[in-house]
């Protein structure tokens, strides 16, 4: 088993759409979350960071995490044509930080 | 333009051939990291600097990689006698860790190699 599931897709959307985008995790280690957003051929690219459970919101971006469920989500609202990209999740183990445990992965087309 | 910095950006070699990368991190940032990405995968970690100190390394790396960072700034990656499976894009990121710091993670674009 992968310590981090995320659907590679691709999901499709029409313009103005609300997306969401989820990874699960397998390792409670796993203590800080973050979504990064990768156009093609290109390095990512850091959209929303977070440690603890609960919301966070940036703009039309809320990054959602529940520990217990080991579960993180990512939604996009208000979407736009320029949103069409790969969004990764990624993990981090420790107060320490460290490397990166991401997923594989979920491609986004956003049509308008 | 302040942000990481690699080059080359794509490179074709032919098998058995050494290639080296380089990592220019964000200025005072202490932490640099070298990923690997293969198409549709995500990023995979091959190893990590905190200054000069080569601090982890993943257990994937072969013996044919080797890196560096000598002066606690750029950072090198060779790969010796390249072969087909060690075509991906090289991705560098770096971060400052304090002591209230988060340790937030900038990636570079990226070098893509091909071995032939």
């Amino acid at each position: 088993q992968k310590e981090v599931e995320q659907d590679p897709g691709p999901l499709s959307v029409p313009e103005g759409a609300i997306v969401s985008l989820n990874c699960t995790y397998s390792n409670s280690a796993f203590q800080y979350f973050m979504w990064y957003r990768q156009y093609s051929r290109k390095g990512p690219e850091l959209l929303m960071y977070t440690y603890s459970s609960g919301n966070k919101e940036d703009g039309r971006f809320t990054a959602q995490v529940d520990k217990s469920s080991k579960y993180i989500s990512l939604f996009i609202r208000d979407s736009q044509p320029s949103d069409s990209a790969t969004y990764l999740c990624a993990h981090g183990r420790g107060n320490q930080g460290g490397k990166l445990i991401f997923g594989q992965g979920t491609e986004l087309s956003v049509k308008p | 333009d302040t942000g990481v910095s690699q080059d080359p950006r794509h490179k074709i070699t032919k098998r058995g051939q050494n290639v080296t990368f380089r990592c220019d991190p964000i200025s005072e940032h202490n932490r640099l990291y070298w990923y690997r990405q293969t198409l549709g995968q995500g990023p995979e970690f091959l190893t990590y600097f905190q200054n000069e100190a080569q601090l982890e390394k993943s257990r994937l790396l072969s013996d044919r990689f080797s890196a560096e960072r000598p002066k606690g700034s750029f950072s090198t990656l060779e790969i010796q006698r390249t072969e087909q499976g060690d075509s991906a894009m090289y991705l560098c990121a770096s971060s400052f860790r304090g002591a209230a710091s988060t340790d937030t993670q900038y990636f570079g674009p990226g070098t893509r190699l091909t071995v032939l």
